[in-house]
């Protein structure tokens, strides 16, 4: 199972909004609503921000928002802030087999 | 509280073992599926390893298929990782991330421990 496909990098000024794009395939992305983001930290545990392509867990800024069009499922962070500069990761159900496949990571930076 | 603690973590050689342990609380541990997660030094998440909540159903990455082996005790609300023939690309950080579904899988980690590193070196 290969990994999803995230750019390396995103930026924004504070206040602005960034989207980063998570590609995968009809095998995983593109054929389940199961696409998740988590928040990593340098030195932390990752933390989940999105689930089911859309859904923010209780705690979660409602800046944060996912969505999916085919096989590239998008995490947006509006009014960007100086805590949401982190690492970003999509994941996705990708089949009874080995049904856990993340994404490559993408490096928030807030200008 | 709701928590997850890894242990285990060290420097082996190359061809050694290890065995990794994830202690739960706060949540009934026999109900959930419970997977391993691993995070090379600057790399990204790989996901390794999950187990079903009753110990019955598991399953790997291609990476560590035949070399690790993912188990459970539930009396003992704890989790492990066999680790053996390691190689250098298996040096990481270890998480153990508990599954979102009660029972049956949302198939997203909402809990995760704060990780164990393993070194494969000599």
């Amino acid at each position: 199972q290969s990994a999803l496909t995230q750019p390396p990098s995103a930026s924004g000024s504070p206040g602005q909004s960034v989207t980063i794009s998570c590609t995968g395939t009809s095998s995983d992305v593109g054929g389940y609503n199961y696409v998740s983001w988590y928040q990593q930290h340098p030195g932390k545990a990752p933390k989940l921000m999105i689930y089911e392509v859309s859904k923010r867990p209780s705690g979660v800024p409602d800046r944060f928002s996912g969505s999916k069009s085919g096989n590239t499922a998008s995490l947006t962070v509006s009014g960007l802030q100086a805590e949401d500069e982190a690492d970003y990761y999509c994941s996705s159900y990708a089949g009874s087999t080995s049904p856990y496949v993340f994404g490559t990571g993408t490096k928030v930076t807030v200008l | 509280e709701v928590q997850l603690l890894e242990s285990g973590g060290g420097l082996v050689q190359p061809g050694g073992s290890l065995r990794l342990s994830c202690a739960a609380s706060g949540f009934t541990f026999s109900s959930y599926a419970m997977s391993w997660v691993r995070q090379a030094p600057g790399k990204g998440l790989e996901w390794v390893s999950a187990i079903s909540g009753s110990g019955g159903s598991t399953y790997y990455a291609d990476s560590v298929k035949g070399r690790f082996t993912i188990s459970r005790d539930n009396s003992k609300n704890t989790l492990y990782l066999q680790m053996n023939s390691l190689r250098a690309e298996d040096t990481a950080v270890y998480y153990c991330a508990k599954e979102a579904g009660v029972a049956a899988p949302y198939w997203y980690f909402d809990l995760w421990g704060r990780g164990t590193l393993v070194t494969v070196s000599s």
